[in-house]
């Protein structure tokens, strides 16, 4: 069964900083990762899908990594701006031929002006 | 507009009182899913299809039933709620399966009494 681990649960940034968040997974079998943002008590924004053979994916400010033999996938936000606040979430897919997928519970960014 | 669109969005109903969360996509997607997010417990799938009458339980499908005759829509019934079904639930759909991009409704917020 695929975990899917974020750490930090909460971040607290000056604006400007450059940042990482982090999601580990324990099945390394999948075809990609799925970065979300989320704001508070709407649904979920889809921020990049990084397929395993693509190691890195970029989209503006942000930029994905999947590592596949280390379980890892990394969010860099790049210049942080208030406007970025919001939860990021990362999806893995489960394997072995089910079509589930799991979700981490989130790292809550609070960028500060 | 490509969306996927969840009915009612808010909703209040006491135990053991059957209904019925609607959900429907207008991307032609044949993956198709249901979620509950709970504070502290992240995002968990209950219930996915891969196509039309092709349903599968997700990690949290007790309580629920889903059904899916028509490629577009997903629903989601609760034949009799109780107040551990108070939650967040998500919708989402993609192409083809978990190795594709989801994405995801606006959320329904239930509340059962």
């Amino acid at each position: 069964k695929q975990e899917v681990t974020q750490i930090p649960a909460a971040l607290s940034v000056p604006e400007g900083e450059n940042l990482v968040l982090n999601c580990s997974f324990t099945d390394s079998a999948i075809y990609n990762l799925q970065w979300f943002r989320q704001d508070p008590g709407k649904g979920l924004t889809s921020l990049l899908l990084i397929q395993s053979s693509q190691r890195e994916q970029t989209s503006g400010r942000l930029n994905a990594s999947l590592d596949k033999s280390s379980g890892r996938s990394t969010l860099y936000i790049a210049a942080s701006q208030p406007g970025d606040s919001a939860t990021y979430l990362c999806a893995a897919p489960n394997s072995g031929g089910y079509q589930k997928v799991t979700f981490g519970t989130g790292t809550k960014l609070q960028v500060i002006p | 507009e490509a969306q996927v669109t969840q009915n009612p969005r808010y909703l209040i109903t006491v135990t053991g009182k059957k209904l019925t969360v609607t959900c429907s996509q207008n991307m032609n997607h044949e993956y198709m899913s249901w979620y509950r997010q709970d504070p502290g417990l992240g995002l968990r799938q209950i219930y996915y299809s891969m196509n039309v009458e092709v349903t599968d339980k997700g990690d949290v499908p007790e309580g629920y039933k889903v059904s899916r005759k028509e490629k577009r829509n997903f629903p989601l019934i609760l034949e009799s709620p109780s107040p551990n079904q108070t939650s967040l639930y998500f919708c989402a759909s993609s192409l083809r399966g978990n190795s594709y991009e989801q994405y995801f409704g606006p959320g329904t917020r239930l509340t059962v009494t």
